[in-house]
């Protein structure tokens, strides 16, 4: 079973508009954190946001926010007002485990992503 | 924020020879960092765990032998690419833990092997 899940191979979304990037997640650690990256067509990865799974409120950078509903473990990236330089791969990914415990590998486990083009 | 960055970022080389790719956090130090690879049009897989000072873990599937990893430094990990393949050709990004919570990424060496 896939740990990370993205639906939505594609998007097209008109500039300033809210755009909802979907993200489930599969883990039966009680301790996660869950990330989202955006890659552009350079291919550098860049950080955007972050969710501890003890974090109570949601996580917002910006524009960026994450709807955290650990229940459904949903972690959906909502970027607001969307801009042309918005579009890119975006990736959502998991790190299981506390992170910090210095054995084990904790890399991240990644989605699929979802190529999101914002439309002028 | 911490820059990590990667040598080089472009490498055609002769099937069968060896390719080194270097990562370097430029202004933090980084026991661990992680080899990911990326196909065209895919998602990034991560390959190995590289820890300063001790081996490294690689994910299942992935060849130890094939993919070697160094760690000599806080603020260096190299992979090496021995008898490389046409399909071995992909997208090789480096990370660095910045802290629990935190990867910092490299821009990535794109890789083909003829």
């Amino acid at each position: 079973a896939q740990k990370i899940t993205q639906t939505q191979p594609g998007m097209f979304v008109q500039e300033k508009e809210a755009v909802t990037l979907d993200c489930t997640y599969d883990t039966s650690d009680q301790s996660y954190g869950l990330f989202w990256y955006k890659q552009p067509s350079s291919g550098e990865m860049i950080f955007l946001i972050y969710q501890g799974s003890y974090d109570e409120q949601n996580a917002t950078e910006g524009r960026y926010s994450l709807n955290f509903q650990k229940a459904r473990k949903s972690a959906n990236l909502v970027i607001s007002a969307s801009q042309l330089g918005d579009s890119a791969m975006y990736f959502c990914a998991m790190r299981e485990g506390e992170g910090d415990s210095g054995g084990g590998a904790d890399g991240l486990t990644f989605g699929k992503g979802t190529h999101l083009i914002i439309q002028p | 924020g911490a820059v990590v960055s990667q040598h080089p970022s472009r490498v055609i080389c002769k099937s069968g020879t060896s390719v080194k790719i270097e990562c370097r956090s430029l202004d933090f130090q980084a026991t661990t960092m992680f080899w990911y690879r990326q196909f065209p049009k895919k998602s990034l897989m991560l390959m190995a765990t590289s820890n300063e000072g001790s081996k490294a873990t690689y994910e299942q599937g992935v060849e130890k032998d094939k993919f070697l990893i160094n760690h000599a430094s806080l603020t260096l990990s190299t992979l090496t690419v021995t008898s490389a393949h046409p399909e071995d050709s992909s997208f090789y990004i480096c990370s660095a833990r910045g802290g629990k919570d935190t990867q910092y990424f490299g821009p990535g060496t794109r890789l083909t092997v003829l």
